[in-house]
């Protein structure tokens, strides 16, 4: 069945460190791809998406590429900052009004 | 604009008793979803609706649950005879429906904590 797997944590990054948090796919279909990023005491917020294969999705520094080879869609940052610290989920849909498929989580503290 | 809302957004309820959970979605949003969060993992799929009608009530894990959505904007999710097992996060989501057929994103509640004493 579709699924995401997803990088375990906890991650803890010093401030200005690189990012990578790892999710792969497995779907049916040709699925659309996201990340959210669940703020402390915060509900889930969209953080980016890609629609197909090879696109990038970015945002606030994030950046995923959709790999159709690798079933991939990572998650990366140059260089992250406290306020990033968040669980961030990997999530992919087939088409609109099917539901989503998340991984566990992966959660991010940056120490100053 | 205003986002999606729930409420209560804590709920804490004694073992057999019924609850009753609602979501307010975007305004305009055509397809709303419920999910279950249990602690430390990712949101599970509950059921879909599109306007009114459910489309999808897979993800129910038992006929105590049951969500309906009468007029295609308010939702309500209800548990009948709470067990312990049910204490978890319970999300709505809304979003738009794509023409053409691909995903569009979820657009979340901030959940209502439910916890079965």
């Amino acid at each position: 069945g579709d699924s995401v797997t997803q990088m375990e944590g906890p991650v803890t990054l010093s401030e200005e460190a690189f990012l990578t948090i790892n999710c792969t796919y497995t779907a049916t279909g040709y699925p659309s791809l996201f990340w959210y990023v669940q703020y402390p005491g915060e509900g889930l917020q969209l953080l980016l998406k890609a629609t197909k294969a090879d696109d990038k999705g970015s945002n606030k520094g994030f950046e995923a590429t959709y790999r159709k080879e690798t079933t991939s869609f990572h998650l990366e940052k140059g260089s992250v900052q406290v306020s990033d610290s968040a669980v961030y989920f990997c999530a992919l849909s087939l088409n609109t009004g099917n539901q989503f498929y998340f991984g566990t989580g992966t959660s991010l503290t940056v120490i100053p | 604009g205003a986002g999606v809302s729930q409420s209560p957004r804590y709920k804490v309820a004694k073992r057999g008793q019924d609850v009753a959970l609602r979501c307010d979605p975007i305004s305009g949003h055509v397809s709303l979803f419920w999910y279950q969060q249990a602690l430390g993992q990712g949101p599970e799929f509950l059921t879909y609706f599109q306007n009114e009608a459910q489309l999808d009530k897979s993800g129910l894990p038992s006929d105590r649950f049951f969500a309906e959505r009468p007029e295609g904007s308010v939702s309500t999710l209800k548990i009948q005879r709470t067990q312990q097992e049910d204490s978890a996060v319970y999300l709505c989501a809304s979003s738009l429906v794509n023409p053409s057929g691909g995903a569009y994103e979820q657009y979340f509640g901030p959940g209502t904590r439910l916890t079965v004493t």
